[in-house]
């Protein structure tokens, strides 16, 4: 049974576009997040979502948006997508909300913009 | 607002040599944790560190905490090829609420 779940696991899409990257897990964790990461390998955290609340990180257009339909699940919608935007996307979940927990992370979806 | 950086970062090693990468961060941190991302994979968490002058040891990676809760290094004695990948140290953000990762370091074992 895998812990935190991402579809799709690629995604290549024309500029301009809006996708959606799904994320499920079935730990029974309190909080999840979205980070990029880039070719260099920077991780960047991007939203953290817990009971209804919503924290973004200042940085991110707001072309991204979270939704979660149910504590299981934290969806990432993008619109307008840009070339930069290209990246892996990780989802990943905490057992609370906050940073002095271990995070498990989902695989990873690798998103392409041409 | 809070950084958390990571030397070197890449690093080379023959199978058998010794590792270490090094995470230092601009506020005193509550804790520090560490991941391991294979090359294609995604992190998989390590280990966390709490107190000030913590070690803490699992099988040939020994990782520590400094005493001005500041720093930590992460030692791997004696490399093999299943040790190739980036590790990562993170820290909470300034508001507690997120981990921020440092730029990782990558490390490859030559056989």
């Amino acid at each position: 049974d895998t812990a935190v779940s991402q579809t799709p696991k690629y995604l290549v899409t024309q500029m301009g576009n809006d996708k959606s990257i799904k994320c499920e897990q079935n730990l029974g964790h309190d909080t999840m997040y979205w980070y990029k990461q880039d070719s260099k390998k920077f991780l960047k955290i991007m939203f953290s979502y817990n009971n209804k609340e919503l924290i973004i990180n200042e940085t991110v257009p707001n072309r991204f948006s979270p939704k979660s339909p149910d504590k299981a699940h934290l969806n990432l919608h993008i619109n307008s997508l840009e070339l930069g935007d290209s990246a892996v996307y990780f989802c990943a979940s905490s057992q609370v909300r906050g940073a002095n927990y271990g995070y498990t992370f989902g695989s990873g979806t690798r998103l392409t913009v041409v | 607002g809070q950084q958390v950086m990571q030397i070197p970062q890449y690093q080379h090693v023959q199978e058998g040599e010794d590792f270490t990468t090094y995470c230092n961060s601009s506020t005193t941190l509550s804790n520090i944790q560490w991941y391991k991302q294979r090359p294609g994979g995604h992190p998989v968490f390590l280990i966390q560190l709490v107190k000030s002058g913590e070690v803490k040891k699992q099988k040939r990676l020994t990782f520590q905490f400094g005493e001005a809760k500041k720093n930590s290094s992460l030692h791997i004695t004696a490399t093999q090829t299943t040790d190739v990948g980036t590790y990562f140290c993170a820290g909470p953000d300034n508001a507690g609420n997120m981990l921020t990762f440092g730029g990782g370091t990558r490390l490859m074992v030559k056989p």
